[in-house]
């Protein structure tokens, strides 16, 4: 069964400190995807990246990188001097390779709380 | 403008009203789903559909049910809620073809008393 792990509950940190979220993950399959949402206080989900199972690559967008490592199944999220609006709580989420995106299990997620 | 709707955004109710909380998406995605999102449990699946017409049960289908007559449309239906199914309610849709990224919608705050 698949499985998303997010151990942290919640992270506080001080503006400008860098921060990891971690994420384990548990599947079968050999061809899978993993993502990343954020629910600001507002309430929505807001997607942040998909990465197949089959590129490791590590990848950054703005103050935001992602480590992916099959052999610790682990999908880990840094953001890169935090701000006040990176305030929320964010989600792992994995699914199957034969359906992608439509049955999505997620962590219980991580609520980041940003202090200036 | 590309997006998710729900209606209606916040509902209170009493135990044993049945209720439809519509879903509609405008991006002709195949994929659609319901997600409860709990306290300390994170977003768990409802229900989910591949296409018109072809449903299955997620991971809490209990008590819920749904239909997907036309492809934008996906409502979730309480027959007879109950307390325990006070909670905040997503619905999503996604495309294999186009980008397989999971749209949200706004969600949908329930209450039953």
């Amino acid at each position: 069964a698949q499985k998303v792990t997010q151990a942290q509950t919640e992270i506080s940190v001080v503006e400008k400190e860098d921060v990891t979220l971690d994420c384990v993950y548990e599947t079968r399959d050999t061809t899978y995807y993993l993502f990343w949402y954020k629910q600001p206080p507002s309430g929505e989900l807001v997607f942040l990246i998909r990465r197949n199972s089959f590129d490791e690559q590590n990848e950054i967008s703005g103050r935001y990188s992602w480590n992916f490592q099959k052999s610790t199944s682990s999908f880990n999220f840094t953001i890169t001097a935090s701000q006040v609006v990176d305030s929320a709580v964010y989600f792992c989420a994995l699914s199957e390779a034969w359906g992608g995106s439509e049955k999505l299990v997620f962590g219980k997620g991580t609520k980041l709380t940003v202090n200036p | 403008e590309a997006q998710v709707t729900q209606n209606p955004r916040y509902l209170i109710t009493v135990t044993g009203k049945k209720l439809t909380v519509t879903c509609s998406q405008n991006m002709n995605h195949e994929y659609m789903s319901w997600y409860r999102q709990d306290p300390g449990l994170g977003l768990r699946q409802i229900y989910y559909s591949m296409n018109v017409e072809v449903t299955d049960k997620g991971d809490v289908p209990e008590g819920y049910k749904v239909s997907r007559k036309e492809k934008r449309n996906f409502p979730l239906i309480l027959e007879s809620p109950s307390p325990n199914q006070t909670s905040l309610y997503f619905c999503a849709s996604s495309s294999p073809v186009l980008s397989d990224e999971q749209f949200f919608g706004p969600g949908t705050r329930l209450t039953v008393l």
